[in-house]
């Protein structure tokens, strides 16, 4: 069955950078797009970034837009978020999902556990 | 963008229906998917293309979409139910997910 597994968060100070990993398994990695979504603390859902299967087209939310830059490696079924310049308001609960859908109605159809990234000084 | 519109919490007594609704501009052209998503938890699909239902979800989450308005509803309504739900589209224009800011449902 699918199985995403997020890593790398961890408590870091403003300004300071992180790098977030998910590990998938169960499925053809190589043929989805993936989606970071993150939560944070008592909030709702926000979509973060999208990477096309094959990498080529990536886009970002506006709030992490120019800090934030989503990565994958097809040949070790991960997917990467790289994390710079990073804010208080970064907190949150940072999950990997896979895509499900069309390319104009995309949805999030299954979801690692999540990792938690605190910015705190 | 888009911007969801859900109210912030339902009740609803175990056995009854619950109704959850999501708003916005211009999200009739958009198909509506739903996630459920208990405490400590991470969210579950449980309605995309606005009605259809992924495998494993019970046939009393149903969905549903008219306007600018769609719905998800819950039959028979349990105290497992007992969850927050969002709705979201993707926003083709600015090539960005939305969701909505998500309901609490509470089983009395």
């Amino acid at each position: 069955q699918v199985q995403l597994v997020e890593s790398g968060g961890g408590v870091v100070q403003p300004g300071r950078s992180l790098r977030l990993s998910c590990a998938a398994s169960g499925f053809t990695f190589s043929r989805y797009r993936m989606y970071w979504v993150r939560q944070a603390p008592g909030k709702g859902l926000e979509w973060v970034t999208l990477i096309s299967y094959d990498g080529r087209n990536i886009y970002y939310g506006d709030s992490v837009k120019g800090r934030f830059t989503i990565s994958r490696d097809n040949s070790k079924n991960t997917l990467y978020l790289q994390m710079n310049s990073l804010r208080p308001e970064d907190t949150a609960v940072y999950f990997c999902a896979r895509d499900g859908g069309d390319d104009y109605n995309p949805y999030f159809r299954s979801w690692g556990q999540g990792t938690l990234v605190t910015v705190s000084s | 963008s888009h911007v969801l519109t859900q109210p912030p919490s339902v009740s609803v007594a175990p056995g009854k229906t619950a109704k959850i609704t999501c708003g916005g501009n211009n999200i009739g052209s958009k198909r509506v998917h739903w996630y459920q998503q208990r405490p400590g938890q991470a969210p579950v699909l449980v309605i995309y293309y606005d009605t259809d239902r992924p495998s494993g979800i019970p046939e009393r989450f149903s969905g549903s979409h008219s306007g600018n308005t769609a719905t998800l509803t819950i039959s028979r309504v349990e105290a497992g139910d007992e969850a927050d739900y969002y709705c979201q589209v993707w926003d083709s224009r600015s090539d960005q997910g939305v969701f909505g800011g998500g309901t609490k449902l509470t089983v009395l």
